[in-house]
């Protein structure tokens, strides 16, 4: 099975409006940390969000929340407010000791937002 | 705040040439990190460091070799570039502290 599965390749959204993206993910380790990655087109990997499996309450960082469900295996993203400058590649990722607690990632989500 | 950068933003190189790329940071991370991004696959890990002169083996090591002399810089090698090695090449950092990844900008290889 995918470790990280983004079933979305691409996604629109207009400016203003909230949009989620996708991550499953499949780990036997109980202790895993959730992760979001923004990337521009400019390259740079920009951090977004983090959850920890043993995190009592969903992460929020600005106009960025993670729609954690532990028992579905799923960690969506929800950004809210679209902005033009949200267009970029969206990729989700894990670490578990399952893993080497290295960083495995999905294969990402293009996001477009319109005027 | 943490800096990591990358020797190259693009490069173009021959097949069959040996390439080396340079990743620097500085702030005294002991974990460190190679991907290559490829359209669909998203990041793919090459090989990670977690101390000097240590190296690990990650998903897709073949064709590539990872050198680590100093804490703060750890260097790709491509010993004999091939056309499916063109790709974005990822550097990153890790704090242990706070579990934040910390990317470069990327080299985007171009093999011909």
């Amino acid at each position: 099975a995918q470790k990280i599965t983004q079933t979305q390749p691409g996604m629109f959204v207009q400016e203003k409006e909230a949009v989620t993206l996708d991550c499953t993910y499949d780990t036997s380790d109980p202790s895993y940390g959730l992760f979001w990655y923004k990337q521009p087109s400019s390259g740079e990997m920009i951090f977004l969000i983090y959850q920890g499996s043993y995190d009592q309450q969903n992460a929020t960082e600005g106009r960025y929340s993670l729609n954690f469900q532990k028992a579905r295996k799923s960690a969506n993203l929800v950004i809210s407010a679209s902005q033009l400058g949200d267009s970029a590649m969206y990729f989700c990722a894990m670490r578990s000791m399952e893993y080497g607690n290295k960083l495995v990632f999905g294969a990402g989500t293009i996001l477009r937002v319109k005027s | 705040d943490v800096k990591v950068t990358q020797s190259s933003r693009y490069l173009v190189k021959r097949t069959g040439e040996k390439v080396f790329l340079e990743c620097v940071q500085d702030m005294d991370h002991e974990n460190m990190f190679w991907y290559r991004q490829d359209p669909g696959l998203g990041l793919r890990l090459i090989y990670f460091s977690y101390d000097v002169k240590m190296k690990e083996k990650g998903d897709i090591p073949e064709g590539y070799s990872v050198s680590r002399e100093k804490k703060e810089r750890f260097s790709l090698i491509l010993e004999s570039a091939s056309t499916n090695q063109t790709s974005m090449y990822l550097c990153a950092t890790l704090d242990r502290e706070d579990n934040e990844q910390y990317f470069g900008p990327g080299t985007r290889l171009t093999v011909t």
